[in-house]
């Protein structure tokens, strides 16, 4: 079982719907979690993080956290083509000098 | 346009070439980061400097060398590489080495080994 597991994709949604990306970490120390955003040939983005359970909410993103079942989720409202990419969540512990443990992302696809 | 800087941006070399890679940051973080991805693949953490110290090695091959010669300039060197090692190289900060800091990616530096 990996440490952090992502669903590969591709997830594919029309423009104007919400787009749900899940991720789902083995370790329960886990306490700091980030969604990053990277398009082809690109550097990753970070998009949001989120430390405690419940939703935190930027603009059209929505992370949610249940450290319980550990999850950790994006919500995309809105989706746009723009927003075509793939995201790649991230679980920290906190207590090995900001070593994050990567998901292998999911491929999102927002179709006009 | 990302606040790390990372030159080159793309840089082809030989096997026996020595070459260095280059970070900087003016965000005053104090932790930086190297990261090797492969196509498709996640970002690998290689090293990780905090008030610039090297704190973190994952157990990287010897023929990458960092050097951090200050808070805000990062450095790879780069000697003897396999083409194993062609890929994206990222370089990342965060306000300190703790834990649970989000990580700010530089642009990165392809890299090709031939």
């Amino acid at each position: 079982q990996k440490e952090v597991e992502q669903n590969s994709g591709p997830l594919s949604v029309p423009e104007g719907a919400i787009a749900s990306l899940n991720c789902t970490y083995s370790d329960r120390g886990s306490q700091s979690f980030f969604w990053y955003r990277q398009y082809s040939g690109k550097s990753p983005e970070l998009i949001m993080f989120i430390y405690s359970n419940g939703d935190k909410e930027d603009g059209r993103f929505t992370a949610q956290l249940n450290k319980a079942s550990q999850y950790v989720s994006l919500l995309i409202r809105d989706s746009q083509p723009s927003d075509s990419a793939t995201y790649l969540c991230a679980v920290n512990r906190n207590t090995n000098a900001g070593k994050s443990t990567f998901g292998d992302g999911t491929t999102l696809t927002v179709k006009p | 346009d990302t606040e790390v800087t990372q030159t080159p941006k793309h840089l082809v070399m030989g096997m026996t070439n020595k070459k260095s890679l280059k970070c900087e940051q003016h965000m005053g973080h104090r932790a930086m980061y190297w990261y090797k991805q492969k196509a498709k693949k996640p970002p690998e953490l290689m090293f990780v400097y905090s008030y610039e110290k090297l704190s973190i090695n994952e157990s990287v091959p010897s023929r990458f060398s960092p050097e951090c010669p200050n808070s805000s300039l990062l450095n790879l060197h780069l000697h003897a590489l396999q083409p194993e090692d062609s890929a994206l190289y990222l370089c990342a900060s965060s306000h300190d080495g703790q834990g649970g800091q989000p990580q700010h990616f530089g642009d990165g530096t392809r890299l090709s080994i031939l």
